[in-house]
């Protein structure tokens, strides 16, 4: 089946503009993430879904950065007034998210969004 | 919170030898610790994962180890091939809930034909 998609595959701003990413998980996977990744490094936690909910926004780095997921399918991160730091690969996960414990739930990446604010 | 630690940043090996790259964790909830595969370009791909009631996983040329006494854990590749260079990711999750995984910064492996 399809895997997660990501729109844009790159994004090009100016400084001060607000850009959206789009993620669409896999059909029926219920849990879905957020990452960053800058240039030669790790992998950064930015939020996590469950349905709709977003019981953990730990990782957002500012109050410029936002996410919604609606219809527990399409997720959404929003960055207002970009700044040349928020340079970088976001990357979306999803994972069936079962009830009942499942904790070794298999997290399933996007292709990314590659954002350049010039 | 969780901290995750990997080593080496860069390996190189020839063809044919093995490659280790090894992981600490801090955070001995952490029960779930999964390996992923990022090809220049790509997206970050799930090679191998081991979870806290298992000390050892092996699937062909690859193996991972856990010692949750020292909160480690290690991926193994034997008889490397140039295909396998790449950038590798060790990950964690702790325990009792289905959240972020904690990532390494990475070891990029090359292999040398």
């Amino acid at each position: 089946g399809a895997g997660v998609s990501q729109s844009p595959s790159n994004k090009v701003t100016e400084k001060g503009k607000d850009v959206e990413l789009r993620c669409d998980p896999i059909s029926g996977h219920t849990a879905l993430y957020w990452y960053r990744q800058s240039l030669g490094q790790g992998l950064e936690f930015l939020i996590y879904f469950q349905g709709n909910s977003a019981p953990d926004k730990s990782g957002l780095p500012s109050d410029r950065f936002s996410a919604e997921r609606t219809g527990g399918s399409v997720s959404t991160l929003t960055i207002q007034r970009t700044q040349q730091e928020d340079s970088a690969v976001y990357l979306c996960a999803s994972s069936t998210g079962l009830a009942g414990g499942l904790l070794w739930d298999t997290q399933y990446f996007g292709p990314g969004t590659r954002l350049t604010v010039l | 919170g969780e901290n995750v630690e990997q080593h080496p940043s860069t390996l190189s090996v020839q063809e044919g030898d093995s490659a280790v790259i090894k992981c600490t964790y801090s955070d001995s909830a952490s029960n779930y610790f999964p390996w992923y595969k990022q090809e220049l370009g790509k997206r970050p791909q799930l090679i191998i994962d081991i979870r806290s009631n298992v000390g050892e996983k092996k699937d062909q040329r690859i193996a991972v180890t856990l010692n949750k006494t020292a909160k480690h854990f290690s991926l193994h590749i034997t008889e490397t091939q140039p295909e396998d260079s790449a950038v590798y990711f060790c990950a964690a999750r702790r325990g009792g809930s289905q959240g972020n995984l904690i990532f390494g910064k990475g070891t990029k492996l090359s292999v040398k034909p």
